[in-house]
């Protein structure tokens, strides 16, 4: 069984450049996987960052991108700010109307 | 405004059923496919469900396959999650969302409901 795998945790300082990445225990993340990011803060509903591996939400912040770096998507803040700590979560399309999340990456601005 | 409002969680005993509903309102209803995203307790967020627009394409997790149903009537502006043989490991808040960002292949969550909590326990 193929599993999306995300770094459990991250940490960056105010104004800095943090990536977060999102892979497969089998294979290589391509566009054709449709990557999409999600924030979460404790308690709320997630919010949609990125679709489609680089197109923003409305209303992102463009200091949130998206890309595909080597066999991994990819999520990029640069110019972190204090309200960026969140849970970030990645899904990819496994085919057949079936998505699969990542285990999602808790990241700390310090 | 559009506006997506889920309901119906609640406490069940394992093995016990429970519907849940998504209410929606300010966009064209039937032009939108929905889905179901779960999170356990302290646990990341898991996709459980999606259904087409016109509620004729349905889609599972393989962890709630055969055990949880999805409709749509898209005269009232509601999506269902019919839950079956529910297990401890079903406990979760589940969110509604509208999937409102489309390429010509697939479709992807713009607006979110606040979710409702699932218990499953004796």
């Amino acid at each position: 069984q193929t599993v999306v795998t995300q770094e459990p945790s991250l940490s960056v300082s105010p104004g800095g450049t943090v990536t977060l990445t999102c892979g497969l225990t089998s294979g290589s993340v391509s566009a054709s996987d449709y990557p999409s990011w999600y924030q979460q803060t404790p308690g709320q509903a997630p919010r949609t960052l990125i679709y489609s591996t680089k197109t923003p939400s409305s209303g992102v912040p463009d200091r949130f991108s998206g890309s595909i770096l080597g066999n991994k998507a990819a999520l990029t803040i640069t110019g972190a700010q204090a309200d960026d700590e969140s849970d970030y979560y990645c899904v990819l399309h496994m085919g057949s109307g079936i998505w699969v999340f990542g285990g999602g990456t808790k990241l700390t601005v310090l | 405004e559009v506006q997506v409002l889920e309901s119906g969680g609640g406490l069940v005993q394992p093995g016990g059923s429970l519907r849940l509903s998504c209410a929606a309102s300010g966009f064209i209803f039937n032009t939108y496919a929905m889905s179901w995203v779960r999170q356990g307790p302290g646990k990341g967020l898991e996709w459980v469900s999606g259904i087409s627009g016109s509620g004729r394409d349905t889609f599972f997790a393989d962890s709630v396959k055969g055990r949880f149903t999805v409709s749509r009537d898209n005269s009232k502006n509601i999506v269902w999650l019919q839950m079956n043989s529910l297990r401890a490991e079903d406990t979760a808040v589940y969110y509604c969302a509208k999937l409102g960002y489309c390429s010509s292949l697939t479709c992807w969550p713009d607006y979110w409901g606040q979710g409702t909590l699932v218990t499953v326990s004796s």
